[in-house]
C-alpha cells in the first residue's frame, strides 16, 4: 500500500525559506509516476506546487516558479519542496501525493505551515 | 480566482439529490482534459471520488457519480447521507499558458 508522509518545519519566519519533505513507502519512485505538492491556505481551496517525474524532471506552478524548487532522491526514496522568501500568504496545509491518470489517488496526511515572526 | 468554477456551496436534506457543476473553458475541459473530483471531510486530506470524468475508485458508493459534457463537468450524489458533508473539488489539466493541474475552488456540501 502507498503511503506519504510530510515532514519539515510547523514555523517559517518571513523572507526564510520553507522546507518540506514527503517520504514514500510501499512503492519505489524511481519505478515511475509524477509526484507532487499541493497546499491548501487555511479555510480556502487546493492550489498545485508543482510535480517532479522520478527522472527529475519537473513542472511548476507559474505563479510560484520563481520561488520553487522541488528535488527527488530516489536512494531515500523520497522528494522535496524548497519555498524561498515566504510571506504570510504561504501559510498553509502543505500536502504531497501521486499524479496517476491525473489525478492524485495517494496523498500524504498534510503538514501546517505557518508563516510568522 | 480558481481556473475551473465551483458554486461555493449546495445543501440538500437526507435522501436528496444533489449536484455539483464544475465549469471550464476550451483550454481545459473543451480541450478534452478528463475531470475528477475529490471530497475532503474537515482535517483531511483529499480522496478521490470520481476520476477521469465519471470512474469510481473501488470502495466509493455508487451513490456518486460524474459526468462531463462540453466545457463543463457535474458531481451527482443521490441518496444524500449526514457523512456526505463535506467539501468537493473538481481538477482538470489546463493546456493555456503551460499551465497543468488546475482545481476547482471548492464546493461545500451541508447536508439540511
Amino acid at each position: 500500500q502507498v503511503q506519504l508522509q510530510e515532514s519539515g518545519p510547523g514555523l517559517v519566519k518571513p523572507s526564510e525559506t520553507l522546507s518540506l519533505t514527503c517520504a514514500v513507502s510501499g512503492y519505489s519512485i524511481s519505478s515511475g509516476y509524477y509526484w507532487g505538492w499541493i497546499r491548501q491556505p487555511p479555510g480556502k481551496g487546493l492550489e498545485l506546487i508543482g510535480n517532479i517525474y522520478h527522472s527529475g524532471s519537473t513542472y511548476y506552478n507559474p505563479s510560484l516558479k520563481s520561488r520553487v524548487t522541488i528535488s527527488v532522491d530516489t536512494s531515500k526514496n523520497q522528494f522535496s519542496l524548497k519555498l524561498t522568501s515566504v510571506t504570510a500568504a504561504d501559510t498553509a496545509v502543505y500536502y504531497c501525493a501521486r499524479l496517476q491518470d491525473g489525478h492524485y489517488l495517494h496523498w500524504g496526511q498534510g503538514t501546517l505551515v505557518t508563516v510568522s515572526s | 480566482q480558481s481556473v475551473l468554477t465551483q458554486p461555493p456551496s449546495v445543501s440538500g436534506a437526507p435522501g436528496q439529490r444533489v449536484t455539483i457543476s464544475c465549469t471550464g473553458t476550451r483550454s481545459n475541459i473543451g480541450a478534452g482534459s478528463d475531470v475528477h473530483w475529490y471530497q475532503q471531510l474537515p482535517g483531511t486530506a483529499p480522496k478521490v471520488l470520481i476520476y477521469g470524468n465519471s470512474n469510481r475508485p473501488s470502495g466509493v458508493p455508487d451513490r456518486f457519480s460524474g459526468s462531463k459534457s462540453g466545457t463543463s463537468a457535474s458531481l451527482a450524489i443521490t441518496g444524500l447521507q449526514a457523512e456526505d458533508e463535506a467539501d468537493y473539488y473538481c481538477q482538470s489539466f489546463d493546456s493555456s499558458l503551460n499551465a497543468y493541474v488546475v482545481f476547482g475552488g471548492g464546493t461545500k456540501l451541508t447536508v439540511l
